[in-house]
């Protein structure tokens, strides 16, 4: 079955520092892999996704995630935080094998402080 | 502008009361999806739907119902049998069921609430 773990609730950062947010995932078959971010009383906005290919993927707003096959891992970072990037992210995964849901994970709330 | 648009933004039941949420998109997407969001909890699937007349549970489906009479609209009721239906409720749209590498686009979401 597929499953998406976020380590953290909550991650707090200085603004202008690094951040990183964690994901692991669990699929059969070859992963894809999502970030969305979600502001107050607000839906879900695509920031980026892995499908194939390189392993460091570009996405909205400066971040960026790193998919490593051996540690099951798809963590999003950002070289320098701003105090706008404060959000609650989800990490997603959906398989394509067995049928083609998007699993999210509990999500982590990004906390920036200025 | 394409998108989603979902209504009403605040929704109060009463006791033993049916309500619909409603969803329309101009993507012209074929599937569309209703989630559950509880604090902590990430996003659960209640119903998706991967083309126009044509619906499958999800996850929490019990106490939930659907229809998919026209390729934008994908209306949601919470009917009395749904105990606990307070919660903020997402519908989603994506190109289609099959293209897995394809994002999801959300709606603005509408919070339930029970009187």
């Amino acid at each position: 079955a597929q499953s998406v773990a976020q380590p953290e609730d909550q991650v707090n950062v200085a603004e202008g520092n690094p951040l990183t947010v964690k994901c692991t995932y669990s699929v059969s078959g070859n992963p894809y892999l999502f970030w969305y971010v979600q502001y107050p009383n607000r839906g879900l906005q695509f920031l980026l996704k892995y499908i194939t290919g390189d392993n460091l993927v570009k996405g909205s707003y400066g971040f960026e995630a790193e998919f490593n096959k051996s540690q099951t891992s798809f963590h999003l970072k950002k070289p320098s935080a701003l105090v706008s990037d404060s959000a609650l992210y989800f990490c997603a995964v959906r398989g394509n094998t067995g049928g083609f849901k998007t699993i999210f994970g509990a999500g982590t709330r990004l906390f920036v402080k200025a | 502008d394409g998108g989603i648009t979902q209504s009403p933004k605040y929704l109060f039941r009463k006791e033993g009361q049916n309500v619909t949420l409603s969803c329309e998109q101009n993507l012209n997407h074929d599937a569309m999806y209703w989630y559950r969001q509880d604090p902590g909890q990430g996003l659960r699937l209640i119903y998706y739907s991967q083309i126009v007349n044509d619906f499958q549970k999800g996850d929490i489906a019990e106490g939930y119902s659907v229809s998919r009479e026209k390729k934008e609209s994908f209306p949601l009721t919470v009917t009395s049998a749904q105990k606990n239906p307070t919660a903020f409720y997402l519908c989603a749209s994506s190109i289609s069921w099959t293209a897995a590498g394809e994002k999801l686009f959300f709606g603005s979401g509408t919070q339930l609430s029970v009187l």
